[in-house]
């Protein structure tokens, strides 16, 4: 059964700051990777999304990694900015039966 | 820009009484799925439509929920009866391009 972790499960960093959170999923048989940011009480917003046959994606300052062997997902954020302050979850597309399983997720803090 | 589209955006209902959530999905969009997210976590698929037809309901507590795309576009997901446990947001996401887009949520206070 697919498993997704997310670790940190929360993070606090001053502005300006270039960070890593990580996802890592026990299946790699994944159609493709998904990230996403939420706002508290709010719905979720893609950020990224990666197919099993890509390495990386890149938006803005945001850049997504996918190693679908070693079942890991990184999103690097640079120069962080109070506005990222959000939960950001990865989700994962199982190949096969396409069902997608979310990371818990982790909640970050930019500092001002 | 295109959105999905719940209501209510809350709802406080009493344990054992029925509740119903909308979704329109934006226009096009074949895919269309609930989810539930209890506070702390992520989602949880309850179920997925490809057009009128469940594709995936194996996370659905079929005894109390339901879930109908009766014309292929917007959806409805029924409670009955409510339970304190059911308290959470309830999102309606569709995709298209492998990208899911998702609504505000409905956020479910069972009291």
């Amino acid at each position: 059964k697919q498993e997704v972790t997310q670790i940190p499960a929360a993070l606090s960093v001053p502005e300006g700051e270039n960070l890593v959170l990580n996802c890592s999923f026990t299946d790699s048989a994944i159609y493709n990777l998904q990230w996403f940011r939420q706002d508290p009480g709010k719905g979720l917003t893609s950020l990224l999304l990666i197919q099993s046959s890509q390495r990386e994606q890149t938006s803005g300052r945001l850049n997504a990694s996918l190693d679908k062997s070693s079942g890991r997902s990184t999103l690097y954020i640079a120069a962080s900015q109070p506005g990222d302050s959000a939960t950001y979850l990865c989700a994962v597309r199982e190949a096969g039966g396409f069902k997608t399983i979310f990371g818990a997720g982790t909640r970050l803090f930019v500092k001002a | 820009e295109a959105e999905v589209a719940q209501s209510p955006r809350y709802k406080i209902t009493e344990k054992s009484q029925a509740v119903a959530f909308w979704c329109d999905p934006i226009s096009g969009h074949a895919t269309l799925y609930w989810y539930r997210q209890i506070l702390g976590q992520g989602p949880e698929l309850l179920v997925q439509f490809q057009d009128e037809s469940v594709v995936d309901d194996s996370q659905l507590p079929k005894d109390r929920f339901s879930a109908e795309r009766l014309k292929g576009v917007d959806s409805t997901l029924k409670i009955q009866p409510a339970e304190l446990g059911d308290s959470a947001m309830y999102l309606c996401a569709s995709r298209d391009l492998g990208i899911q887009y998702f609504g505000a949520g409905t956020r479910l206070s069972v009291l």
